[in-house]
Parts: C-alpha cells; sequence; structure tokens
C-alpha cells in the first residue's frame, strides 16, 4: 500500500535534548512537508522540501532542522532551541494539487 | 494574502441530522479550497477540494461543498448526520498557482453527532 508513515507515533523528551521525528512515503512525490499542531489550532508549516537536497522554511522554522537526502525520506529534528516543543507534528506530501498526510507523532517534553 | 475563517469552532448535531460546517476565505486571486477531516490523534485526510470548474463539489463519506465567490465561502454540508462523521474538520485555501506548502488552514471545528 502507498502511504506515508511516521515513526514513533508517541515520544517522549527531556528539556535539552534534541530529538529526530521520521518521515517516509512511498508515493514517489516530490514535495514534501512538516507541519506543527497545537490544540484549537490550524496547521502551521515548519518546513517543506520541493525536491531532493533543497528545502525552505515555513512559518515557524525556528528551533527546527530537516535534510532532504533521498526523495522519499524527511526527517525533522527538534532542536533544544525550540522553546516549547510539545505538540502534535504532521508529515505530508503533495502531488499536483494535493496533500496527503501522514498519521502524526505526538512529541510531549517532560 | 489569504485566511480562512471557520465560524464555530465546535458544531454539535443529532444523528440524521444536516451537517453544516462553516468556512469563509479571503484570497486576492482565485483559490483552490480543499475540507480534510482528522480523527482523534490521526493525520488528515482529504474530503474534498475545490480548484475549478463545477461550483459544487462532492467528497468522501457523503459531503458536498459549494464555493460562492460571491460570499467567499465554502460550507461543508452534509444531508444526514452519522456517528461516524464526529471527527475535526479543517478548512484550507491557497492561491491558485502556488504550491501545496503555500495552504493555509483554518483552526478547525470540532463536530459532536449526538445519538
Amino acid at each position: 500500500d502507498g502511504g506515508i508513515t511516521q515513526s514513533p507515533k508517541y515520544l517522549f523528551r527531556k528539556e535539552g535534548q534534541n530529538v529526530t521525528l521520521s518521515c517516509e512515503q512511498n508515493l514517489n512525490h516530490d514535495a514534501m512537508y512538516w507541519y506543527r499542531q497545537d490544540p484549537g489550532q490550524g496547521l502551521r508549516l515548519i518546513y517543506y522540501s520541493q525536491i531532493v537536497n533543497d528545502f525552505q522554511k515555513g512559518d515557524i522554522a525556528e528551533g527546527y532542522s530537516v535534510s532532504r537526502e533521498k526523495k522519499e525520506s524527511f526527517p525533522l529534528t527538534v532542536t533544544s532551541a525550540q522553546k516549547n516543543p510539545t505538540a502534535f507534528y504532521l508529515c505530508a506530501s503533495s502531488e499536483m494539487d494535493t496533500q496527503y498526510f501522514g498519521p502524526g507523532t505526538r512529541l510531549t517534553v517532560l | 494574502a489569504q485566511s480562512v475563517t471557520q465560524l464555530g469552532s465546535h458544531v454539535s448535531v443529532s444523528e440524521g441530522a444536516l451537517v453544516l460546517l462553516r468556512c469563509n476565505y479571503s484570497s486576492s486571486v482565485p483559490p483552490y479550497l480543499f475540507w480534510y477531516v482528522q480523527y482523534p490523534n490521526q493525520g488528515l485526510q482529504l474530503l474534498l477540494k475545490y480548484t475549478t470548474g463545477a461550483t459544487l463539489v462532492k467528497g468522501i463519506n457523503g459531503f458536498e461543498a459549494e464555493f460562492k465567490k460571491s460570499e467567499t465561502s465554502f460550507h461543508l454540508t452534509k444531508p444526514s448526520a452519522h456517528m461516524s462523521d464526529a471527527a475535526e474538520y479543517f478548512c484550507a485555501v491557497r492561491r491558485w498557482g502556488t504550491n501545496a506548502g503555500k495552504s493555509t488552514f483554518g483552526d478547525g471545528t470540532t463536530l459532536t453527532v449526538k445519538p
């Protein structure tokens, strides 16, 4: 089955630690995205990549970093510089007009 | 600039009743419009989209939406609610010709369906 996988589903982190969230797609899409979702709010774009080895900052990139070494993979690192990292993180890829979303990773900072 | 306003953060209906979730947008150029559904602790699933052509768009699970340019609206409807429709719904807008990363999402509407 084609789709987007995110792992882990739940992640706990101590303050001051970096953590990397995985996103893999087998849809052969060029474009991939990372969003952050907080309760009562819509999705906010962190980073996006339209092609391998290239990515752009979204609206809230501070404290996050990404890489795009393979078409299938777009990992997101939440660094210790992110002041309020507890949130639900969604990865997506797109073809033409439509975005397809992964199941999400819920990150909690203890 | 573009923006989306979803009127009503919570909507409650009885099973079998009409579902109406409201979405108004602003966009300086013709928009693409989307409705997504999200179940707890899951990703977003596309319900339907308007790009060009027919202004009444039919989607999955019996939902439909009508693009009304004069009212800058794209309200989501379903004639008869089912318990399985309980979820959070997001409206999104994107300017014609821009890539998906330029989408703006509304704050979401939580739909509750009462038995």
